[in-house]
């Protein structure tokens, strides 16, 4: 049964930083990985997407990568402003969604 | 980029009425629906899958004959909630995706709260 683990679980940072979530499988066959974001009460916003032939995405200040053979993805935001505080989600597109419990993000001003 | 509207944003209805909620795909033709349910603090739940035209793939533990969907279109897919009872208070959120290899693409959610 494919499990997926985030860490850290919430994390708080000072404007500026750069930061790096972590995303595992237990199961390797990975499909395409996406990362969302979730704000507090709202659905999710896709971030980034990861077909299962590449290895990483770039999309302004975020960028993800992913390896397969170790069964990771990481999302690494640069430059972290407080609009980026929110809950981050990774998920494996395999013939159903599953999702980690998300890494809570804080950026503080 | 694709847009997926889910309604009602918020439901409170009594134990033991039932309670629709649609999710629309509204620039692209959705294939393949999702429903979830999220718990405060709690990642996404997958409930249900929904292929167009087809009877939905329900998860072990998720009551088919309570939590009936219907994909009858490309572009819409409806979660009713039936004889809801308190503990069917949640934050239910459907997701949309085209073809196989595009992204998903999730509604706003639809909280849903029985008195």
């Amino acid at each position: 049964k494919q499990e997926v683990t985030q860490i850290p679980a919430a994390l708080s940072v000072p404007e500026g930083e750069n930061l790096v979530l972590n995303c595992s499988f237990t199961d390797s066959a990975i499909y395409n990985l996406q990362w969302f974001r979730q704000d507090p009460g709202k659905g999710l916003t896709s971030l980034l997407l990861i077909q299962s032939s590449q290895r990483e995405q770039t999309s302004g200040r975020l960028n993800a990568s992913l390896d397969k053979s170790s069964g990771r993805s990481t999302l690494y935001i640069a430059a972290s402003q407080p609009g980026d505080s929110a809950t981050y989600l990774c998920s494996n597109q395999g013939g159903k969604l599953i999702f980690g419990q998300g890494t809570e993000l804080s950026v503080k001003p | 980029g694709a847009v997926v509207s889910q309604h009602p944003s918020r439901v409170i209805c009594k134990s033991g009425t039932s309670v629709k909620i649609e999710c629309r795909s509204l620039d692209f033709q959705a294939t393949t629906m999702f429903w979830y349910r999220q718990f405060p603090k709690q990642s996404l739940m997958l409930m249900a899958t929904s292929n167009e035209g087809s009877k939905a793939t329900y998860e072990q533990g998720v009551e088919k004959d309570k939590f009936l969907i219907n994909h009858a279109s490309l572009t819409l897919s409806t979660l009713t909630v039936t004889s809801a009872h308190p503990e069917d208070s949640s934050f239910y959120i459907c997701s949309a995706r085209g073809q196989n290899n595009s992204p998903l693409h999730f509604g706003n959610g639809t909280r849903l709260t029985v008195t």
